[in-house]
């Protein structure tokens, strides 16, 4: 398996623009997580998805941040419209859910530069 | 609220030098526990865990221990590399599918 994938790698826009990160898990995992990492608030988590369906949303910063899993193998999270404070490095991670068995493995990342 | 601490730093050491970094839990109950390590440009990986009290997790030459009775999950090498260079997550099980990671800890091999 090619593991999490993630689009694109980097990103570089204008404070306003739309932004739109995508993400494919890997095939036959049900649970999909998005995560953002600062160097001044670490690892945060934004959202994440069970069966596709999204679970816990707590840590979406605002309304201009949203999160989509249409399918099992894609989800995107949209920025609209975008701030200097988003630049950040944006992570998708999936895992088989299930007691027992908390294993995330994330993809390579997003790296988001808002002017 | 659930919720770990972990030693902050970065932390410089010498090829061989003894590791340790610090992992504090906060829990109702006794939550699985777990180290991830970043290596530069990549996303997180698992490193190793533990689901329950007095159980060892151990992988590449690390290990953690999960303490209840000073709640802690630490780190530790006996001997490092400079492949070891990477950021290091403490994480905990929370609710019933989702982790929460530490603010990590920058590790630096020098030769």
């Amino acid at each position: 398996d090619a593991g999490v994938i993630q689009s694109p790698r980097h990103e570089v826009t204008e404070m306003g623009q739309e932004v739109t990160l995508r993400c494919k898990p890997i095939s036959g995992h049900n649970s999909l997580f998005w995560y953002r990492q600062t160097m001044m608030r670490g690892l945060e988590l934004l959202i994440y998805f069970n069966n596709n369906v999204p679970i816990d949303d707590s840590g979406m910063p605002e309304d201009r941040f949203s999160a989509k899993m249409p399918n099992a193998s894609f989800s995107t999270l949209k920025i609209q419209p975008s701030e200097p404070r988003d630049s950040a490095v944006y992570f998708c991670a999936s895992s088989l859910g299930g007691a027992g068995n908390e294993k995330l493995f994330f993809g390579s990342g997003t790296q988001l530069s808002v002017l | 609220g659930d919720s770990v601490t972990q030693m902050e730093g970065p932390v410089t050491l010498s090829e061989e030098a003894f590791l340790t970094i610090n992992c504090t839990y906060t829990a109702t109950g006794y939550p699985s526990l777990f180290w991830y390590v970043q290596y530069p440009g990549e996303g997180l990986q698992l490193l190793l865990k533990a689901t329950k009290a007095d159980d060892k997790g151990s992988n590449k030459g690390f290990e953690a221990t999960y303490r209840k009775e000073t709640t802690s999950f630490h780190l530790e090498k006996g001997s490092v590399q400079v492949s070891d260079s990477a950021v290091y997550f403490c994480a905990q099980k929370t609710g019933a599918n989702n982790l929460f990671f530490g603010t990590g800890t920058r590790l630096t091999v020098i030769p």
